[in-house]
């Protein structure tokens, strides 16, 4: 998507393993998020960003931590990984409070 | 692609017909409101958004109606055509510290040709 790109697109790996996806944007916005989704239960939100180093939890955190060291980065990582957080991760960015969220293409993630 | 949701409430139209997609909003303070579309295996795009200062705003095709006393959303799609099967999702801003979004749940609309 114009502005967003996430990486990786797809991602493998074992059960304690820790895992870290990466959401870039090139708009300069200031809000960032992390979602999961997963069938039956929509889009949750895991954490978000309101500006570098300022990050808060979302209603589904456990498990995760984030990092936004830059505006144009925000980290997620699964310090641990389990077959419960196979899913797929979407970030988003968004400019203000009357503007839409801007989707990534997302990251499938399997945890075996 | 992932499927995004299996027990989605699911809206099958014929191509050429219109299409109205209805979405519940939880909160009575929220003064924003956006609806998404999903496609399989891809993120939400942004469709048309209106403010609570309005009740009705038209997009190429598109129109949302807002109605503030029920607390109701519904997008509806002129000509329906098979390009526009996916999931929508309408999306309320609650004014909360974070900015956040706040998402229904989904609707699968599925054209006939």
């Amino acid at each position: 998507d114009a502005g967003i790109t996430q990486s990786p697109r797809h991602k493998v790996t074992e059960t304690g393993t820790p895992v870290t996806l990466r959401c870039h944007q090139t708009e300069n916005h200031r809000y960032m998020y992390w979602y999961r989704q997963d069938p039956g239960h929509g889009l949750r939100l895991i954490h978000y960003s309101y500006g570098v180093k300022d990050t808060d939890k979302g209603e589904v955190s456990d498990g995760y931590s984030v990092s936004r060291s830059k505006t144009e980065d925000f980290l997620l990582t699964l310090e641990s990984a389990t077959s419960s957080q196979t899913s797929v991760y979407f970030c988003a960015i968004r400019e203000d409070r009357v503007s839409g969220y801007t989707f990534g293409s997302g990251t499938r993630l399997t945890v075996v | 692609g992932e499927s995004v949701g299996l027990h989605l409430p699911t809206l099958s139209v014929q191509e050429g017909d219109n299409s109205i997609i209805n979405c519940a909003y939880s909160n009575s303070a929220s003064d924003y409101f956006i609806w998404y579309k999903q496609e399989s295996g891809k993120g939400p795009q942004f469709i048309i958004d209106i403010r609570s200062n309005m009740d009705k705003r038209q997009g190429q095709r598109v129109t949302v109606l807002l109605n503030k006393t029920v607390k109701h959303l519904s997008l509806q799609i002129a000509a329906t055509q098979p390009g526009d099967s996916a999931v929508y999702f309408c999306a309320e801003n609650q004014g909360n510290a974070g900015n956040m979004l706040t998402f229904g749940g989904g609707t699968r609309l599925m054209v006939k040709p």
